[in-house]
């Protein structure tokens, strides 16, 4: 069965405290590894794809980086309005392009 | 996000009566999805549409019926609404099989008195 299991749940740092949040999955035939982010009262907005270990992707602050059993979204130097809800899912050969969701970080940031 | 309207945005209801919630796109993608957000479950799959009048379940389709008469409407409807179902739905779209993400829209917040 997919799975897909996030850590830590939540996450409290300070401004300018970089730290990683974990992505830990079992897929069959991994098509894609998918970070988003949500605020509070809002869909979740894309911010990745990632789809061969090794690879890695860089938005500002963020970077995702994925091997073969686990993806982390490194915060360096994060500002309070990095605070948010930080969502992973993957799709495989065996869902049909169905995406799993992990239960998310919540990640705040005091200034 | 622009291209992805849902409706209503906040809907009380009570437990026994039908709902139905709205899903529109103009970004003409093919695939559209119905996902419900729990605290402690995450985003499930309710039922997803890969063309007109093509649907499926997800992990979570008891109680649920879907409908896709145009390309760019997806329906969801609670036949018999029960307080088990007040959740956070989200409607997504893709214009290939989620190979490359979905776009979401911001959510039906519903509840079942």
């Amino acid at each position: 069965e997919d799975q897909v299991t996030q850590s830590p749940e939540a996450l409290r740092l300070q401004e300018g405290e970089s730290s990683s949040l974990n992505c830990s999955y079992t897929v069959s035939g991994l098509r894609g590894l998918f970070w988003y982010r949500q605020d509070p009262g809002k869909g979740p907005e894309f911010l990745f794809t990632l789809y061969s270990a090794g690879e890695e992707k860089e938005k500002e602050r963020l970077k995702a980086t994925l091997t073969k059993k686990e993806s982390f979204l490194h915060i360096t130097a994060p500002k309070p309005e990095d605070s948010a809800t930080y969502l992973c899912a993957v799709t495989g050969s065996g869902n049909t392009g169905k995406l799993i969701f992990g239960q998310g970080t919540t990640l705040q940031v005091k200034p | 996000d622009a291209g992805i309207t849902q409706s209503p945005r906040h809907k009380v209801t009570e437990t026994g009566t039908p709902v139905t919630l709205r899903c529109h796109q103009t970004e003409n993608h093919r695939y559209m999805y119905w996902y419900r957000q729990d605290p402690g479950h995450g985003l499930r799959l309710i039922h997803y549409s890969y063309g007109v009048k093509d649907t499926d379940k997800g992990e979570v389709s008891d109680g649920y019926s879907v409908s896709r008469s145009k390309t760019e409407d997806f329906l969801l409807t609670l036949e018999s609404a029960t307080s088990s179902q007040t959740s956070v739905y989200f409607c997504a779209i893709s214009e290939y099989q989620g190979d490359y993400g979905y776009t979401f829209g911001s959510g039906t917040r519903l509840t079942v008195v």
